[in-house]
C-alpha cells in the first residue's frame, strides 16, 4: 500500500522565520511528488517534482526531491502571516491514471 | 472559464438519507476524481474516472457510487448516509497526469 508521511504535523513560527516541511514516501513505481497549499478551501498547486536533486523555486518557497532516500522538503523563507495554511504532500505512482496518495498535511501557523 | 464546479457547497443529511454531490468541469479533461478530507487528515481517494463510461474504486469507496456518462460530469452518490461520511468532499480533474484542478469542495454533515 502506498504511504506518504509528513512531519511535523503542526508548526507555529513568527514572521521572518524560515521553516522546513518534510515528506517521506513509499510508493510502487514512483512517478512524481507534488506539494499543495490549502487555506480555507481547495488545495492549490505549488510544485511538482520528478527528478532528484533539482530544486524548484517560486519566490520564498523552494522544494527538492531525494529519490534515493524517498523524501522531499519544502522550504519557506522569511515567512509571512499569509503563509499560514495546511501544506499537503502527494505522490503519484503505480498504474497512476493521475491518482495521488496524500500525506496528512502540516499545519503551519505564522504569527505577526 | 469556470474550471471545476461542485454543488452544493454545504449540506446536512440525516442518517439513512441519500444525496448526490455534483461535479462538472468545462476543460475537457479526461481524468476526474473524488476525494474526501477528514479533519487533520490528507485527502483520501473515493472513486476516479479516466474517461466517459469508465470508473474505478479508490482507497475508500464503501458507501459511495459514481457514474461518468459525459466527459464533463462526474456525480458522487451517497446511499444511506452514515455519520462516518461527515467530511469535506473535493472533486478534481486533470487532462493527463497530476495537473489537478480542484473544485471548491462540499462540506457534508450527517446527523
Amino acid at each position: 500500500e502506498d504511504k506518504v508521511v509528513q512531519s511535523p504535523l503542526s508548526l507555529v513560527v513568527h514572521e521572518g522565520d524560515t521553516v522546513t516541511l518534510n515528506c517521506s514516501y513509499e510508493v510502487t513505481n514512483f512517478r512524481s511528488l507534488l506539494w499543495y497549499k490549502q487555506e480555507k478551501k481547495a488545495p492549490t498547486f505549488l510544485f511538482m517534482l520528478t527528478s532528484s536533486g533539482i530544486e524548484k523555486k517560486s519566490g520564498r518557497l523552494s522544494s527538492i526531491l531525494d529519490k534515493k532516500e524517498l523524501f522531499s522538503i519544502l522550504n519557506i523563507t522569511a515567512t509571512q502571516t499569509g503563509d499560514s495554511a495546511i501544506y499537503l504532500c502527494a505522490v503519484g505512482g503505480g498504474t497512476s491514471y493521475g491518482k495521488l496518495t496524500f500525506g496528512q498535511g502540516t499545519i503551519l501557523t505564522v504569527h505577526p | 472559464n469556470a474550471g471545476v464546479t461542485q454543488t452544493p457547497k454545504f449540506r446536512i443529511l440525516k442518517i439513512g438519507q441519500s444525496m448526490t454531490l455534483q461535479c462538472t468541469q468545462d476543460m475537457n479533461h479526461n481524468y476526474m476524481y473524488w476525494y474526501r478530507q477528514d479533519p487533520g487528515m490528507g485527502l483520501k481517494l473515493i472513486y476516479y474516472s479516466v474517461g466517459a463510461g469508465i470508473t474505478d474504486k479508490g482507497e475508500v469507496p464503501n458507501g459511495y457510487n459514481v457514474s461518468r456518462s459525459t466527459t464533463e460530469d462526474f456525480p458522487l452518490r451517497l446511499e444511506l448516509a452514515a455519520p462516518s461520511q461527515t467530511s469535506v468532499y473535493f472533486c478534481a480533474s486533470t487532462p493527463t497526469d497530476y495537473g489537478y484542478t480542484f473544485g471548491s469542495g462540499t462540506r457534508l454533515t450527517v446527523v
